[in-house]
């Protein structure tokens, strides 16, 4: 079955940087798009960023564009979030997602990041 | 840039009854980019449905999607304990490329 397994977070000062990956089993990884998504302490869920199936294009919110850099590893079926500039704000439990059936189909269960001084 | 508004916030409601809930969009949106997600305390959302109707795989039939253009609905026929959670409807396509819904949660 399919299991996506996020590591990496942590605690960080304000403008550090942290680098998450998701570790995915039980499909073919490099046959598909791959998501983050965040959710705040008590929030609701905030899309992030997406990597296509080869890598070709990515995408972010605006509001991390420029700090965030989502990448992936085929032959280590590893997708992950380079984190820098990191704000208070970018708080949050941050969950990886396969895209498929035209919508985010599995979650991982999430790795929190805490920005703090 | 495309709002995904869900009515309503909270629903009270108790086992055995009829939940409907609501995701209107601040512009038109393909129904095959529309989805649903359930969100239990503590844990990873799960898709329920996709497509606007088409339920994932291993969702009880219970649960049921419909609308277009900017008007979405999820049916849940009768609850059960562990349907309530917080729900979200989320779509692909218009800028941001993916947006949620700020959610609306099922109480007792």
């Amino acid at each position: 079955q399919v299991q996506l397994v996020e590591s990496g977070g942590g605690v960080v000062q304000p403008g550090g940087s942290l680098r998450l990956s998701c570790e995915a089993s039980g499909f073919t990884f490099s046959g598909y798009g791959m998501h983050w998504v965040r959710q705040a302490p008590g929030k609701g869920l905030e899309w992030v960023a997406f990597i296509r199936y080869d890598g070709s294009n990515k995408y972010y919110v605006d509001s991390v564009k420029g700090r965030f850099t989502i990448s992936r590893d085929d032959s280590k079926n590893t997708l992950y979030l380079q984190m820098n500039s990191l704000r208070a704000e970018d708080t949050a439990v941050y969950y990886c997602a396969k895209w498929g059936n035209s919508a985010l189909e599995h979650w991982g269960q999430g790795t929190l990041v805490t920005v703090s001084s | 840039e495309i709002v995904l508004t869900q009515s309503p916030d909270t629903l009270s409601l108790s086992p055995g009854e009829r939940a409907t809930l609501s995701c209107r969009a601040s512009q038109s949106i393909s129904s095959t980019y529309l989805a649903w997600y359930r969100q239990k305390p503590g844990q990873a959302p799960r898709l329920l449905i996709y497509g606007a109707s088409s339920r994932a795989t291993g969702i009880p039939d219970r649960f049921s999607g419909s609308g277009s253009g900017t008007d979405f609905t999820l049916t849940i026929s009768r609850l059960e304990p562990e349907d309530f959670a917080v729900y979200y409807c989320q779509q692909y396509g218009s800028s941001p490329l993916w947006t949620f819904g700020q959610g609306t949660k099922v109480e007792v």
